[in-house]
């Protein structure tokens, strides 16, 4: 089955070290979504691409998080340096959309996460 | 914001009775979906209904759409002890001011079917 790969799995790091985040998405999906979970702000939009060129990453704290697609297998978010406060699970999701005005015209498959802990 | 809102944040049913949770959002939307999430797992999509959908099946699950009260709920029938999960209620919406659409999410209801 197709499936959506995320590593690492987990992570735990220092604060003010960097993090990388990779995601892997379904062949021929043209939409990669980032998400973070906290309990306190449940699912967030972090960054949001269609055809690898970013469309939205309003959701993200620009100065020390940031998202690439450098090929159309490899999607990664980066945060540099990285607070306690960045501690959730990560989630990358892709689909496939064929309308300008639609997100995603069929069902999202996430990836199983990047649990980060920052200490 | 857009986020739809999953009520109740908790239900605790028997295996066999069936579950409703409820999803409200504030803006027009292309589609909505609803997705499950086990505990420590990603989410998986459980079903779609688009903006002129009222009403949809799959398995057990039924979904339906009120787009003049902005909301939706999904109903599980003859629930089982594995149905244990949170269940979040994704908005496909129009952002002001932007053409391209968004996908947001919920904070989930929290349910618990005891065996």
């Amino acid at each position: 089955d197709a499936r959506v790969t995320q590593t690492p799995r987990h992570k735990v790091t220092e604060m003010g070290q960097e993090v990388t985040m990779r995601c892997q998405p379904i062949l021929g999906h043209n939409t990669v979504f980032w998400y973070r979970q906290t309990m306190m702000q449940g699912l967030e939009l972090l960054a949001y691409f269609r055809n690898r060129a970013p469309l939205d990453d309003s959701g993200m704290p620009k100065d020390r998080f940031s998202a690439e697609m450098p090929d159309a297998t490899l999607a990664t978010l980066k945060i540099q340096p990285s607070e306690p406060r960045d501690s959730a699970v990560y989630f990358c999701a892709s689909g496939l959309a064929k309308d300008r005005l639609v997100a995603t015209n069929e069902k999202l498959f996430f990836g199983s996460g990047t649990q980060l802990s920052v200490l | 914001s857009q986020q739809g809102e999953e009520d109740p944040q908790a239900l605790s049913i028997q295996e066999g009775e069936n579950a409703t949770m409820n999803c409200s959002y504030k803006t027009s939307i292309n589609n909505l979906q609803w997705y499950r999430q086990n505990s420590g797992r990603g989410l998986v999509h459980l079903i779609l209904i688009r903006s002129n959908e009222r009403e949809k099946h799959s398995g057990r699950l039924r979904v339906t759409l009120d787009t003049s009260k902005k909301s939706s709920s999904l109903l599980i029938t003859a629930s089982r002890a594995a149905d244990t999960a949170s269940y979040f209620c994704a908005t496909d919406g129009v952002r002001r001011g932007s053409t391209l659409g968004r996908l947001y999410f919920g904070r989930g209801t929290q349910l618990t079917v005891w065996p």
